[in-house]
C-alpha cells in the first residue's frame, strides 16, 4: 500500500473549516484514500474514503486532486468534539489490511 | 448495534501471567482485525481473519502471541507469558467484507507490571 504524508498537528477555530491535508504521491490506480479520526482513549472511528470523485458525508467533505496524489479532508464546521488525531490511508481495493501511520493531531480551540 | 464489543476494558497483570482478550464481532460482519497501539509504535496490525481463517498474522509479534477466532461471533488474543513490554491499548476491529469501512472497538488498556 501507498505511504501517506500529513502534518503532525493543526489547530482550528470552533466553527471555521478544518482542512487537513495528505500527501500520497506514489497511490496507483486501485488504492482508495481512507479517513480515520481517533478521540483520545477510543478506537479509531470512520469518517469517509474515495477512489478519484469528491466525496462528502454528513462527517465531512473529501477532496481528491485530478492526478490522486494528494486530498484533504474538510470538516465544514469544526467543533470542540473534533479534537482528535486524524488519519490519512491509502487502501488496495482487493485487501483487507489498513496500516495506520502517525496521522495529524488536530486540535480546535473556541 | 451494539458494535464491536472488548471485553475487558483494562487489564492488570504480573509478568509472566497469561493474558486473554476478548472480542464480539458486529453481526454479520465477515473480517475481524487486532491491532496494538503505542505511544512509540502507533497503530500496528497485528492479525487479521477472514470468515474465521486467519489470512495475514506477520504482525504478531512473536510466539507468545496467539488469537483464535472458533466462531463468527466471538475472537481472544492470548499473550503467554506477559511481558511489561506487552503493555499497550488492544483494538479489535470488524469490517462487513473485502474493501469496507473497519468498525472499531474501544479497546482493552493492558498494563503488564
Amino acid at each position: 500500500d501507498a505511504k501517506t504524508t500529513q502534518p503532525p498537528s493543526m489547530d482550528c477555530a470552533e466553527g471555521r473549516a478544518a482542512n487537513l491535508p495528505c500527501n500520497h504521491s506514489t497511490i496507483s490506480g486501485n488504492e482508495y484514500v481512507y479517513w480515520y479520526r481517533q478521540i483520545h482513549s477510543q478506537g479509531p472511528q470512520y469518517i469517509i474514503h474515495g477512489l478519484k470523485n469528491n466525496e462528502t458525508n454528513e462527517m465531512a467533505s473529501l477532496i481528491i486532486t485530478e492526478d490522486r496524489k494528494s486530498s484533504t479532508l474538510i470538516l465544514p464546521h469544526a467543533t470542540l468534539r473534533d479534537t482528535a488525531v486524524y488519519y490519512c490511508i491509502v487502501r488496495s481495493y482487493n485487501t483487507d489490511k489498513l496500516i495506520f501511520g502517525t496521522g495529524t493531531r488536530l486540535q480546535v480551540f473556541p | 448495534d451494539a458494535g464491536v464489543i472488548q471485553s475487558p476494558r483494562h487489564e492488570v497483570t504480573e509478568m509472566g501471567q497469561e493474558v486473554t482478550l476478548r472480542c464480539k464481532p458486529i453481526s454479520g460482519h465477515n473480517s475481524l482485525f487486532w491491532y496494538r497501539q503505542t505511544m512509540m509504535r502507533g497503530l500496528e496490525l497485528l492479525i487479521y481473519f477472514n470468515n474465521n481463517v486467519p489470512i495475514d498474522d506477520s504482525g504478531m509479534p512473536e510466539d507468545r502471541f496467539s488469537a483464535k477466532m472458533p466462531n463468527a461471533s466471538f475472537s481472544t488474543l492470548k499473550i503467554q507469558p506477559s511481558e511489561p513490554r506487552d503493555s499497550a491499548v488492544y483494538f479489535c476491529a470488524t469490517q462487513t467484507t473485502l474493501g469496507t469501512p473497519l468498525h472499531f472497538g474501544n479497546g482493552t488498556r493492558l498494563t503488564v507490571t
